[in-house]
């Protein structure tokens, strides 16, 4: 199976700076790549399908890039909801598996 | 307003069953495949199982083969997880998903359920 690695396990960083996060793949996921937010208590939200595009009602401050092994996941400028974790998702084979997961804190 | 509800979780002995129901609401459910997606506490995210739309077709996780099976009632707008020979490794918040594929073979999950908590111990 294809596995995802998320760095790093946990960013800190202050409102209004720039997050970014990297999501490496054991092999070529093509742009079938996607990312989620999740708050304590609550499920997953889908954020960005295929590597780029927002889904619908995501701000955005909230983009993704790459191909292939290497993703991105950019929030422009962090708002004080976006502290949480985020995992990506690969749906380029299966089963499909998600990275371990990143914790943005405030710092 | 996509709402998917489950229920069903509670606690169970090792080596015991329990069935997982999903209410789905708010979108045409016939049409969409079905999946289920665990959590264990702490961890990070494990897809379980898929269903096609029309039922026919199912995707396990390697860890839950021949153990769990998954099913749909599209009369009911609702999904099942049948899981049997529990163990310890399955204690988990199971969450129903929506998978969307758009055209390809693999879903991505654009809609999640608030999940139903599977504890095994003894």
């Amino acid at each position: 199976e294809i596995v995802l690695t998320q760095s790093p396990a946990t960013l800190s960083l202050s409102p209004g700076e720039r997050a970014t996060l990297s999501c490496r793949a054991s092999q070529s996921v093509s742009s079938y790549l996607a990312w989620y937010q999740q708050k304590p208590g609550q499920p997953p939200r889908l954020l960005i399908r295929d590597a780029s595009n927002r889904a619908t009602g995501i701000p955005a401050r909230f983009s993704g890039s790459g191909s292939g092994t290497d993703f991105t996941l950019t929030i422009s400028s962090l708002e004080p909801e976006d502290f949480a974790v985020y995992f990506c998702q690969q749906r380029s084979s299966w089963p499909p598996t998600f990275g371990g997961g990143t914790e943005v804190e405030i710092k | 307003e996509v709402q998917l509800l489950e229920s069903g979780g509670g606690l169970v002995h090792p080596g015991g069953s329990l069935r997982l129901s999903c209410a789905a609401s708010g979108f045409t459910f016939s049409s969409s495949a079905m999946n289920w997606v665990r959590q264990a506490p702490g961890k990070g995210l494990e897809w379980v199982s898929d269903v096609t739309a029309g039922g026919g077709n199912t995707h396990y996780a390697d860890s839950v083969k021949g153990r769990f099976t998954i099913s749909r009632d599209n009369s009911k707008n609702t999904l099942y997880l049948q899981m049997n020979s529990l163990g310890a490794d399955d204690t988990a918040v199971y969450y129903c998903a929506r998978g969307k594929r758009d055209g390809y073979n693999l879903p991505y999950f654009d809609y999640w359920g608030q999940g139903t908590l599977v504890i095994v111990s003894s």
